[in-house]
């Protein structure tokens, strides 16, 4: 079985902050670790994810997260947050021992950047 | 734009009856997944599948089935539906079907079932 916590329902951020939206996971194999963004109204964007290497990974709009194999995180972050970063994030791992893209979501963090 | 289509866009229907979920993937991608994203269940993995075939299911009811057509576009039919079926519907699809794959999603169909 595989589960997803974003422990914050909420995050709130001046412009220009850092910022960092919380993921832990559960996995029985190894995982493969994603973040997407939701703008209201919208599908999933896909901003970035962790296959395997590096265990900081960069991906869109200036995000980054770092995977952390003992504490079973992967926390996405920002150096400065822009207002148009507000929206709805989720994190999601896939368990890479399977021939299967079955991906598990986490209830998703509401980010607020306010001017 | 993901490049990933659904149709229709909105539905409104009453209890007990069936509906069509339509999803056409990239231009290129095999594999097409469903997931329902509601209030009190978050975003749930329902089904995907692979160049026609099943290839792995979450939590799908009984009263909803899926396919996928030898043109790879896929529909969701869910049937005797209840009010706690409202919910918006993603159709994601990748080019191929392993976990490492990245999957694109579309602007989903919100169903209304009153």
């Amino acid at each position: 079985a595989q589960s997803v916590a974003q422990p914050e329902d909420q995050v709130n951020v001046a412009e220009g902050n850092p910022l960092t939206v919380k993921c832990t996971y559960s996995v029985s194999g190894n995982p493969y670790l994603f973040w997407y963004v939701q703008y209201p109204n919208r599908g999933l964007q896909f901003l970035l994810k962790y296959i395997t290497g590096d265990n900081l990974v960069k991906g869109s709009y200036g995000f980054e997260a770092e995977f952390n194999k003992s504490q079973t995180s992967f926390h996405l972050k920002k150096p400065s947050a822009l207002v148009s970063d507000s929206a709805l994030y989720f994190c999601a791992v896939r368990d890479m021992t399977t021939n299967a893209g079955k991906s598990t979501f986490g209830d998703g963090t509401t980010l607020t950047v306010k001017p | 734009d993901s490049g990933v289509t659904q149709t229709p866009k909105h539905l409104i229907t009453a209890t007990g009856q069936r509906v069509t979920l339509r999803c056409s993937p990239r231009s290129g991608d095999l594999s097409v997944y469903w997931y329902q994203q509601s209030l009190d269940q978050g975003l749930q993995f329902l089904i995907q599948y692979y160049n026609g075939e099943e290839r792995a299911k979450g939590n799908i009811l009984e009263r909803f089935s899926a396919q996928q057509f030898p043109d790879l576009h896929s529909e969701l039919n869910l049937s005797s539906l209840e009010l706690g079926d409202s919910a918006l519907y993603f159709c994601a699809s990748s080019e191929g079907p392993l976990p490492s794959s990245e999957q694109f999603f579309g602007p989903g169909t919100r169903l209304t079932v009153l």
